[in-house]
Formats: structure tokens, sequence, C-alpha cells
């Protein structure tokens, strides 16, 4: 089982649109969440982190995270051409010595 | 700009060879993590160094080592390259001990093995 999973898409929304993106994990040991941004061909850039259950917003960015479900979102309300990119969720254990365990993306695309 | 930086940006090797990749952590950051991310994949763990000694190690053979310098840059070597080591190698920096665990990533070591 990998220790983190999403939906690797493509998913394609109009713009202005909300995009929803999911992530799940296996580690119930698991601590702090992230979700980070990688535009084709760079590096991935952080966009969001969370630690608690609930909800915790950014500008038009959204983290949900509950953890007695394992699982982890990401709202994009009015979604904008340059959000397309790939979405990468990762997720940190503190007793594996700061290791992330990534997932392996959900592809969005915003069409204009 | 995370303020760390990574070199080469692109090389080309083949089977067999020995590659080395460096990196300069953010300013104050003590703490350097190497993954590799293979083309349609997240980044996979290789290690990461904390005050020059491996502090953790993901499923990556011996052939891939380290070194973290009293400056807190860091080496990323590998060894008898396989085509499979193709693939972008990333830096990230970070601080220990905050409640923050956040990896700043350099823009990262493009490897192709032919």
């Amino acid at each position: 089982q990998k220790e983190v999973e999403q939906n690797s898409g493509p998913l394609s929304v109009p713009e202005g649109a909300i995009a929803s993106l999911n992530c799940t994990y296996s580690d119930r040991g698991s601590q702090s969440f992230f979700w980070y941004r990688q535009y084709s061909g760079k590096s991935p850039e952080l966009i969001m982190s969370i630690y608690s259950n609930g909800d915790k917003e950014d500008g038009r960015f959204t983290a949900q995270l509950n953890k007695a479900s394992q699982y982890v979102s990401l709202l994009i309300r009015d979604s904008q051409p340059s959000d397309s990119a790939t979405y990468l969720c990762a997720v940190n254990t503190w007793n594996t010595g700061n290791q992330f365990y990534f997932g392996t993306g959900t592809s969005l695309t915003v069409i204009p | 700009e995370t303020g760390v930086t990574q070199s080469p940006t692109h090389l080309i090797k083949t089977r067999g060879q020995q590659v080395t990749l460096r990196c300069s952590s953010q300013s104050g950051h003590n703490t350097v993590s190497w993954y590799q991310q293979a083309l349609g994949q997240g980044p996979q763990f290789i290690f990461q160094y904390y005050r020059e000694e491996e502090n953790g190690r993901g499923n990556f053979p011996p052939r891939f080592s380290g070194l973290q310098f009293p400056n807190y840059s860091s080496e990323l070597n590998v060894n008898a390259l396989e085509l499979d080591d193709s693939a972008l190698y990333l830096c990230a920096s970070s601080l220990p001990g905050t409640n923050t665990g956040e990896l700043f990533f350099g823009e990262g070591s493009r490897l192709t093995v032919l």
C-alpha cells in the first residue's frame, strides 16, 4: 500500500469554477500535511500546510484535514488558467526524521 | 525563489558512470534532503543530512551516497549509473524541530542516463 495516494487525473475545470483535489494517507502517526504545486519542468512549491483537523483558508485555497478518515483535500476557488499544474500532496511523520512522503500528484487544467 | 540552488541543472551520463550533484541550502537552514522524481511520479525520499550526519534514508541502494559540509551545502553522489536513475533530483532545505517542517526545494538537477 502506498503511503500517500492521489487521483492522478487529469482534472479539468472551467475558469472560475472550484477545483477539488483529494489525498489519502496510510500512516496514522502522520502529523503534518502539505500541498505543493509543480509546474511542468519546475520544482515543487509549497502552497498550503495544515496540521490540525478542520479547514485552513489562504486566499483562494482551502485545505481540509480529517485525521480520523486519513484524508486531506485542497479546494481552489475561482480557478484561473495559471492554476494549471500538478498538485502534490505530502505527508510528514516526525518519527521518520522529517521524511516526506509524496503522492504521485493530480494534474489540473483550468480551461479559459 | 527559495534560496536553494542546485547544480548542474541538466546533465547526461552513460550507464556505469558516476555523477555528483550539488546543493546550497537556504540561509539558516541546517537540514538538507534529497529526493528523486521520475517522470510522472511524486518525489521519492533518498536521504536527509543534519549537521553533516545522515539523518534518515529512504529505500535507495548504497550506490546513492551523500555529504553535507559545515556551511550546510550538500552533495549527492550516484555510482554505477543505471538507466532507471534518469530523473529530476531535488534538493530541499528545512529547519528541523520547527512546527512547520516545510521543505523548500531547489530547481533540481535533471539527469539523463543513456
